[in-house]
C-alpha cells in the first residue's frame, strides 16, 4: 500500500520562504513529482526527483532522500498566486499516489 | 507542451443516470491513460489505469460496474459513471502517458471534469 504524510496547511508573508515536508513509504518507488493544484483545476507539475539530493528550479526546488522516505518542496520568494494547494506524488512503475495535500495561504 | 483534454468541463445529471467523460491526448497517442477522482479538500484517488486495446485495472474499492473505462484509441479513453447517484459527484482528472518521454514529462494531466448529480 501507499502512505504519504504531509502537512495539511501552512501560511507564509509575501516574499518569504517555505518548505512543505513529505515522507511515503510506498510498495515501489522510481522517482517523485510535486504538483502545485488550484481550487477547481487540474495538478500543474512543478518538480521531479529520482536520485538523492536537490533539484532547483527557479523559485521552486525539491529534495530527496530515498533512504529515508523523505522529500521536500521548497518555494521561495513566495507571491501571492502561490496560494494554492501543494501535492506530493511518489511513483511506482507509471503509477503516481498522491498525498491529501498541503494548502499554502501567502499572506501580504 | 502536450496537451490532454476532457470533455465536458462540467456536467449536471439527474439521479440514475449515466455521464460520459471523454479523455484526449491532442498531439500524442497515450497507450495508458489513468483516471483520478477528486472529493473536495481531498487528494486525487487513482481510480483505474486503461491501457489501449486492454481492459481497464481498477484500484481496490472500485467498482468496475459503476466505472465503465474504454481505451478504444490511442487518443481517447472515456469514463461512463453508470446510475449516477449524488455520492459521485466530485472532480474526475484523467492523465495520458506519453510513451516516447521519460520521467516528469512522461504524464500529462486533462482539466478535469466536475460532475454533479442531483
Amino acid at each position: 500500500g501507499q502512505n504519504i504524510d504531509q502537512p495539511t496547511e501552512m501560511t507564509a508573508t509575501e516574499g518569504a520562504i517555505v518548505q512543505i515536508n513529505c515522507t511515503y513509504q510506498t510498495s515501489g518507488f522510481n522517482g517523485l513529482f510535486w504538483y502545485q493544484q488550484h481550487a477547481g483545476e487540474a495538478p500543474t507539475f512543478l518538480s521531479y526527483n529520482v536520485l538523492d539530493g536537490l533539484e532547483e528550479k527557479g523559485r521552486f526546488s525539491s529534495f530527496l532522500s530515498r533512504s529515508k522516505g523523505y522529500s521536500y518542496l521548497l518555494l521561495k520568494e513566495l507571491q501571492m498566486k502561490d496560494s494554492a494547494s501543494y501535492l506530493c506524488a511518489p511513483r511506482n512503475d507509471y503509477k503516481l499516489s498522491f498525498g491529501a495535500g498541503t494548502t499554502v495561504t501567502v499572506r501580504a | 507542451g502536450a496537451v490532454v483534454s476532457q470533455h465536458p468541463s462540467w456536467v449536471i445529471c439527474k439521479s440514475g443516470t449515466s455521464v460520459k467523460i471523454e479523455c484526449r491526448s491532442l498531439d500524442f497517442q497515450a497507450t495508458t491513460m489513468f483516471w483520478y477522482r477528486q472529493f473536495p479538500k481531498q487528494s486525487l484517488m487513482l481510480m483505474a489505469t486503461s491501457n489501449e486495446g486492454s481492459k481497464a485495472t481498477y484500484e481496490q474499492g472500485v467498482e468496475k460496474d459503476k466505472f465503465l473505462i474504454n481505451h478504444a484509441s490511442l487518443t481517447l479513453s472515456t469514463l461512463t459513471v453508470t446510475s449516477a447517484h449524488p455520492e459521485d459527484s466530485s472532480f474526475y482528472i484523467c492523465s495520458a502517458r506519453d510513451p516516447k518521454q521519460r520521467g516528469p514529462y512522461e504524464q500529462y494531466f486533462g482539466p478535469g471534469t466536475r460532475l454533479t448529480v442531483t
